[in-house]
């Protein structure tokens, strides 16, 4: 099956500073997204991004669907961006099979 | 937020007993997913619906089956809980007709089987 793979696992940023989550799949996907999980368990929508690039803020990302892989990005990082983000992508057969990745755990101190 | 609940939040039950939780949408989307999450894997399918008494096997589905008789309601039940389905669950809702694949999630449920 499919395997979709995060690196890196954890990162730990001082307050302000920029980073980049990268996200590999091994197949052809119809759609991917981005969540960040925050330290009370909550799953929050960051991006759906099939493909191109999206901004939100002070996130970012980017996924080049021909070469298998997505980046996030987090400028000018904050504490309340501690937590984990997931990546996840649906299958060509039917799109509403979901693969997530193990995550990347990051904690930004103060 | 998407309007989606998840009852009970927390759980506690004995090896053996049936356990029944629930997903309830406000959101009238079609598509409606079991997912368990479990340290050191992220969060893997269980069980997924595509419409009302519609519904197919993910990647985790040994020892769970769902049921969804309303367009707003998903039903997950562990027939016999086992202490290796010890997990936080959490249910998603999609909808394709709206022309993306996005899932939304509810809180989650907590379920420590003894």
């Amino acid at each position: 099956g499919i395997q979709v793979e995060q690196s890196p696992p954890d990162l730990i940023l001082q307050e302000g500073a920029n980073s980049t989550l990268r996200c590999n799949f091994s197949d052809s996907v119809n759609n991917l997204q981005w969540f960040h999980q925050n330290p009370w368990g909550q799953l929050i929508n960051l991006f759906y991004i099939p493909s191109g690039t999206k901004q939100n803020g002070r996130l970012s990302a980017t996924t080049v669907a021909t070469e298998r892989y997505s980046l996030l990005y987090i400028s000018s990082s904050q504490t309340t961006d501690s937590g984990v983000y997931f990546c996840a992508v649906g299958l060509n057969t039917g799109g509403f099979k979901t693969i997530f990745g193990a995550g990347t755990r990051l904690f930004v101190k103060a | 937020d998407a309007g989606i609940t998840q009852s009970p939040r927390h759980k506690v039950t004995e090896t053996g007993t049936p356990v029944t939780l629930r997903c309830h949408q406000t959101e009238n989307h079609r598509y409606m997913y079991w997912y368990r999450q479990d340290p050191g894997h992220g969060l893997r399918l269980i069980h997924y619906s595509y419409g009302v008494k519609d519904t197919d096997k993910g990647e985790v589905s040994d020892g769970y089956s769902v049921s969804r008789s309303k367009t707003e309601d998903f039903l997950l039940t562990l027939e016999s809980a086992t202490s290796s389905q010890t997990s936080v669950y959490f249910c998603a809702i999609s909808d394709p007709g709206q022309g993306t694949y996005e899932q939304y999630f509810g809180p989650g449920t907590r379920l420590t089987v003894t």
